[in-house]
């Protein structure tokens, strides 16, 4: 059973749009969430990290909520740039998973000039 | 701050051959984490340590993989002998306490390409 999950896996947008990242996560029993950049061939950036108390956090053109009731998180990013090009991974430290941080498939991100 | 290290950054064996990879976590942090992942997954995590000792191994392979930290610092995991299957990258991470609203760091990770 996928514990986290990231739909689409793959999304292309034209520069200057904003971009919507969601994640679901099966269990309402979650510590905190966070939200991770990879580069290709790099290990993961922290982003956002978004504790069970918390309904949002922002980071300049980034802002991730987290609704635990619906089992939602969305990460936006503002006005995107080509530099914004990655793939975005969500992770939770979720009850149901043995308090382990569990990662979703991540969502790989194409800015377009 | 220096960040998580790993080394080598890349890997290729042949499989049934050994291969270790090392990890340096950010200093005074007490929590390190070894993760494996498989292109295009997330990151599953193989082993977490507490200081020296080892606080949840329930998703390592143990006939074939093993890790140690034996002075509580820095770690290395082993894979021993290797499977076509095992290709993936292996990320270290650490964190300050391992409490679980903490955030984790990690490494740029070890590519490794059994063939």
């Amino acid at each position: 059973k996928q514990e986290v999950t990231q739909i689409p896996a793959a999304l292309s947008v034209p520069e200057g749009e904003n971009l919507v990242l969601n994640c679901s996560f099966t269990d309402s029993a979650i510590y905190n969430l966070q939200w991770f950049r990879q580069d290709p061939g790099k290990g993961l950036t922290s982003l956002l990290l978004i504790q069970s108390s918390q309904r949002e956090q922002t980071s300049g053109r980034l802002n991730a909520s987290l609704d635990k009731s619906s089992g939602r998180s969305t990460l936006y990013i503002a006005a995107s740039q080509p530099g914004d090009s990655a793939t975005y991974l969500c992770a939770g430290i979720i009850k149901a998973a043995g308090n382990k941080l569990t990662f979703g498939g991540g969502t790989r991100v194409l800015v377009k000039p | 701050e220096a960040g998580v290290a790993q080394s080598p950054r890349y890997k290729i064996i042949e499989k049934r051959q050994s291969v270790a990879f090392w990890c340096n976590p950010i200093s005074g942090h007490a929590t390190l984490y070894w993760y494996q992942q498989i292109l295009g997954q997330g990151p599953k995590l193989l082993i977490q340590f507490q200081n020296n000792g080892v606080v949840d191994d329930s998703q390592l392979p143990k006939d074939r993989f093993s890790a140690e930290r034996l002075k509580g610092v820095d770690s290395t995991l082993k894979i021993q002998p290797a499977k076509l299957e095992d290709s993936a990258v292996y990320l270290c991470a650490s964190s300050l306490q391992g409490h679980l609203t903490e955030t984790q760091y990690f490494g740029p990770g070890t590519r490794l390409l059994v063939l």
